[in-house]
């Protein structure tokens, strides 16, 4: 079946323009994740959702970041004002549920000149 | 809180060498542990896992084993191929299963 999937793969943008990156999860999938991989960080958590409950945000490095999941699919992640320091691959996983294995889509590179 | 040290690379070894990565974690609680595993241009791949202390997890001959007394979880393979060549990622899951990773160690493995 279908994997998670995540547009644009690449994205090139200006200091201080707004970017919207999408991820669509496996279907049935109630967990999802976005995390950040980076040179200087590595990789890191941003934020989950699963199912109906409040989203863990505990991740999110500003307020520049946002994330939502619609009709508990699609997630758009949202990062505003971009620095040069956003950029990173964001990478999206989900899972059947929340303890249950992850699976990753191939990440969106996100390139702030 | 919750952390994953992982040996640095890059690792060079010759086909049918032995590889080990060691990775050690800090943890409250009884966090489960995996191995990642990210080939040249693909997205990050489950290798293994183990959800419990002394729990072994294997695949494609890569094992490790869940040592809750060294808070370990090392990687080993007996005979690398030059198609293990990847970055590997050790991790721990919490509560929410929001993964921890380490840094990630590059495997060069030549010919």
């Amino acid at each position: 079946g279908a994997g998670v999937s995540q547009s644009p793969s690449n994205k090139v943008t200006e200091k201080g323009k707004d970017v919207e990156l999408r991820c669509d999860p496996i279907s049935g999938h109630t967990a999802l994740y976005w995390y950040r991989q980076s040179l200087g960080q590595g990789l890191e958590f941003l934020i989950y959702f699963q199912g109906n409950s409040a989203p863990d945000k505990s991740g999110l490095p500003s307020d520049r970041f946002s994330a939502e999941r619609t009709g508990g699919s699609v997630s758009t992640l949202t990062i505003q004002r971009t620095q040069q320091e956003d950029s990173a691959v964001y990478l999206c996983a989900s899972s059947l549920k929340f303890d249950n294995e992850q699976f990753f889509g191939p990440g969106t590179r996100l390139t702030v000149l | 809180g919750n952390s994953v040290t992982q040996m640095e690379g890059p690792v060079t070894l010759s086909e049918e060498a032995f590889l080990t990565i060691n990775c050690t974690y800090t943890a409250t609680g009884y966090p489960s542990l995996f191995w990642y595993v990210q080939y040249p241009g693909e997205g990050l791949q489950l290798l293994l896992k183990a959800t419990k202390a002394d729990d072994k997890g294997s695949n494609k001959g890569f094992e490790a084993t869940y040592r809750k007394e060294t808070t370990s979880f090392h990687l080993e393979k007996g005979s690398v191929q030059v198609s293990d060549s990847a970055v590997y990622f050790c991790a721990l899951g919490g509560a929410t299963n929001k993964l921890i990773f380490g840094t990630g160690t590059l495997l060069a493995v030549q010919p």
